[in-house]
């Protein structure tokens, strides 16, 4: 149990695109859903907390319009890169806090890796 | 500000010795501590949870002390296979919901 999921895997796009990653709770209803990026050998660093119906919470230096995400419902979360720069380049992890599991885990995705060009 | 550490070498061992990893933190006070397991172009997969009022937990070969005077937690593999080849997080609650804030993690290798 407790599954998440994200789409694509991969991806790659040209500077000045936007793109979507998911992140999908496959088993259970996760009220608040978390994006991390993590750069090659370098932590997991959260970016924000995105719960279901309100509002995403952006952690200090991380900008809300360039970052935009969406929590329409229990199972989904949406995470968009718009105006996409190389910098932007990075594994972009999401996880899930659900009603199914130990309030105090977290249950991961299997990342995103974004390349832009 | 906030810090968790882990030794930035990587470790290696041989197959069936005991692995041991360190986390140490400052300016915190955490009402848990995590670890996880990283494999390369993977997400964190969930290993142990060790709460505060905690000293130590063992969950199969995996062994976790947790020393809040020393602000530190040991992370322990015993009879190590190469398939325990990864890297390992260390993490703490961010105090802010169940947002978790990781150290760089250690490379452990295992070679038969």
């Amino acid at each position: 149990g407790a599954v998440v999921s994200q789409h694509p895997s991969w991806v790659i796009c040209k500077s000045g695109t936007s793109v979507k990653i998911e992140c999908r709770s496959l088993d259970f209803q996760a009220t608040t859903m978390f994006w991390y990026r993590q750069f090659p050998k370098q932590s997991l660093m959260l970016m924000a907390t995105s719960n279901e119906g309100s509002k995403a919470t952006y952690e200090q230096g991380v900008e809300k319009d360039k970052f935009l995400i969406n929590h329409a419902s229990l199972t989904l979360s949406t995470l968009t890169v718009t105006s996409a720069h190389p910098e932007d380049s990075s594994f972009y992890i999401c996880s899930a806090e659900g009603l199914a599991g130990d309030r105090d885990e977290q249950y991961f995705g299997p990342g995103t890796r974004l390349t832009v060009t | 500000s906030q810090k968790i550490e882990q030794n930035s070498e990587a470790l290696n061992i041989q197959e069936g010795k005991t692995a041991t990893l360190t986390c140490n933190y400052t300016n915190y006070s955490p009402a848990y501590l995590q670890w996880y397991r990283q494999d390369p172009g993977r997400g964190p997969v969930f290993l142990l949870l060790i709460r505060e009022n905690e000293k130590e937990k063992r969950k199969e070969r995996l062994k976790v002390t947790f020393d809040t005077t020393l602000k530190q937690s040991l992370f322990h593999i015993t009879a190590s296979q190469p398939a325990d080849s990864a890297t390992y997080l260390c993490a703490l609650d961010l105090n802010s919901g169940y947002a978790l804030n990781f150290g760089k993690g250690t490379s452990l290798l295992v070679t038969p």
